[in-house]
């Protein structure tokens, strides 16, 4: 019953580095969704995919990108690594029947990256 | 806007006691869901009670409950009979009509046995 998957569940970064945080879901979602938490917050939207091929900036979206070939794949990419983006990054993903406004839509998370630039 | 609120950063409760946690959002939207997940020590974000804006009754999922006041926009959580496994952080989220949510800052509740 594994969910959403992410990998690696830890990162050092120097600046400048690039890398790219995983994210699988086994449950047929539709939509997926990355998120990032700094220490003391709550989560914030960097981007999120309606579907395969389509993706969309919620946000805080600069420094990152994101693609959708699969459904059951979202990779967040970070270029140019900064400080700033030391976070916890979380893939969360839902099911959304669109029309149906009494659908819950809950979002399932993983486990969490976390991820510091040094 | 939309913007969800917690005005706690920090709640204690005796165990076997209950404790609400406050939430409060501003929307315009008139469809919209209001959740509540709960982050352990160890990170993960677990989901606990949802409501939704059209839902004429409060949610209930065990020993939650949701204190939904639509006219004043506040979804306030109620845990009753705390243990000592309640002790973690809460988030209250708001889902607009395209998915997406908006959390607040959390409220980090403490159970003291």
């Amino acid at each position: 019953n594994a969910g959403v998957t992410q990998t690696p569940k830890f990162r050092i970064l120097k600046i400048g580095q690039s890398m790219t945080l995983q994210c699988a879901q086994d449950m047929n979602h539709n939509y997926m969704y990355w998120y990032r938490q700094d220490p003391g917050m709550g989560l914030k939207l960097i981007y999120y995919s309606v579907g395969a091929g389509i993706t969309d900036k919620g946000e805080v979206p600069n420094g990152y990108n994101v693609s959708r070939s699969t459904t059951e794949d979202f990779p967040l990419r970070l270029e140019l690594a900064a400080p700033s983006q030391t976070s916890v990054y979380f893939c969360a993903s839902s099911y959304r029947s669109v029309g149906f406004i009494g659908a819950k839509n809950i979002q399932y998370f993983g486990a969490g990256t976390r991820l510091s630039v040094l | 806007a939309q913007k969800i609120t917690q005005t706690q950063p920090g709640m204690f409760v005796q165990e076997k006691e209950a404790v609400t946690l406050d939430c409060t959002y501003d929307t315009s939207d008139p469809s919209y869901g209001l959740f509540w997940y709960k982050q352990p020590s160890s990170g993960e974000m677990i989901f606990l009670i949802y409501q939704g804006s059209y839902d004429q009754q409060n949610a209930t999922e065990g020993r939650y409950s949701l204190n939904f006041q639509k006219a004043r926009k506040s979804a306030n959580l109620v845990i009753s009979a705390s243990q000592l496994g309640d002790s973690a952080m809460y988030f209250c989220a708001m889902r607009d009509q395209g998915g997406k949510l908006i959390f607040g800052q959390g409220t980090e509740l403490s159970v003291k046995p």
